[in-house]
C-alpha cells in the first residue's frame, strides 16, 4: 500500500532562510505525490504535485518539489522563508486505485524573524 | 463560490448526543470524503463515497453514519457522541478517474463534545 513518512514534525527557520521540508514515499508504482498546507484554523490548500509530467514541479507562494524516484523521496523546499509561510505542511499520495489521499503526519513550519 | 463547503464551522455539544455535519460540492466530482484531524494535525480517512456509494470505511465506529443524498451532497451523523469523538473533521472532493488530481477539501467543523 501507498504510504509517505515525513521527517520532522516541526522545522524552525529564521525569516530569509531556505526553507526544506522532506517527505519519502513507499509506492510500488509510480506515485502520484502532493503537497498540502494548512493555515491555522483553516482548511488543507494545495501547493503543489507531481504527476510524472516534470520531477521538478513548482507551486504556488515560491515553493517547488523535486521527484527523485532513486531516494524515492519529494521534499518541498523554498528558497526564502517568509513570516506567512508559518503554517502545517502534509504530504499525500494516492493509493492504487486512485480511491484515497493517504497523509503523512505533516509538519509545522516556524518562521523567526 | 466555495468549492467545498461544511457546515457548521463550530459545533460544541455535551456527550451523548447526536449530531450531524453537512458537506457540499459545486465541482462536479464524483467521489467525496470525510477526514478526521485530531489534536496531533494528523489526518486520517474515515468514508468515501463514489457516486452516492461507500467505497470506503476504515474502521470507524458504527455511531458514525455517512450519508450521501446525491453526489453533490455528503452528511455526516453521529450518534452518541464520546469525548474522543473531538476532531476536526473535514470533507473532501476528487474525480475518480485521474490519479493526479488532487483532493479539494472544506473549511472544516471542529467538533468539541464536553
Amino acid at each position: 500500500a501507498q504510504s509517505v513518512t515525513q521527517l520532522g514534525s516541526h522545522v524552525s527557520v529564521s525569516e530569509g532562510a531556505l526553507v526544506l521540508l522532506r517527505c519519502n514515499y513507499s509506492s510500488s508504482v509510480p506515485p502520484y505525490l502532493f503537497w498540502y498546507v494548512q493555515y491555522p484554523n483553516q482548511g488543507l490548500q494545495l501547493l503543489l504535485k507531481y504527476t510524472s509530467a516534470a520531477t521538478l514541479v513548482k507551486g504556488i507562494n515560491g515553493f517547488e518539489a523535486e521527484f527523485k524516484k532513486s531516494e524515492t523521496s519529494f521534499h518541498l523546499t523554498k528558497p526564502s522563508a517568509h513570516m506567512s509561510d508559518a503554517a502545517e505542511y502534509f504530504c499525500a499520495v494516492i493509493n492504487t486505485g486512485f480511491q484515497k489521499l493517504v497523509f503523512g503526519t505533516g509538519t509545522r513550519l516556524l518562521v523567526s524573524p | 463560490d466555495t468549492a467545498v463547503s461544511q457546515t457548521p464551522k463550530y459545533l460544541v455539544t455535551q456527550m451523548g448526543n447526536d449530531k450531524s455535519i453537512k458537506c457540499e460540492q459545486n465541482l462536479g466530482h464524483d467521489t467525496m470524503y470525510w477526514y478526521k484531524q485530531d489534536s496531533k494535525k494528523f489526518l486520517k480517512i474515515m468514508f468515501s463515497y463514489n457516486n452516492k456509494e461507500l467505497i470506503i470505511n476504515e474502521t470507524v465506529p458504527n455511531r458514525f453514519s455517512p450519508k450521501s443524498p446525491d453526489k453533490a451532497h455528503l452528511n455526516l451523523h453521529i450518534n452518541s457522541l464520546e469525548l474522543g469523538d473531538s476532531a476536526v473533521y473535514f470533507c473532501a472532493s476528487r474525480p475518480t478517474d485521474r490519479g493526479g488530481t488532487e483532493a479539494f477539501f472544506g473549511q472544516g467543523t471542529r467538533l468539541t463534545v464536553v
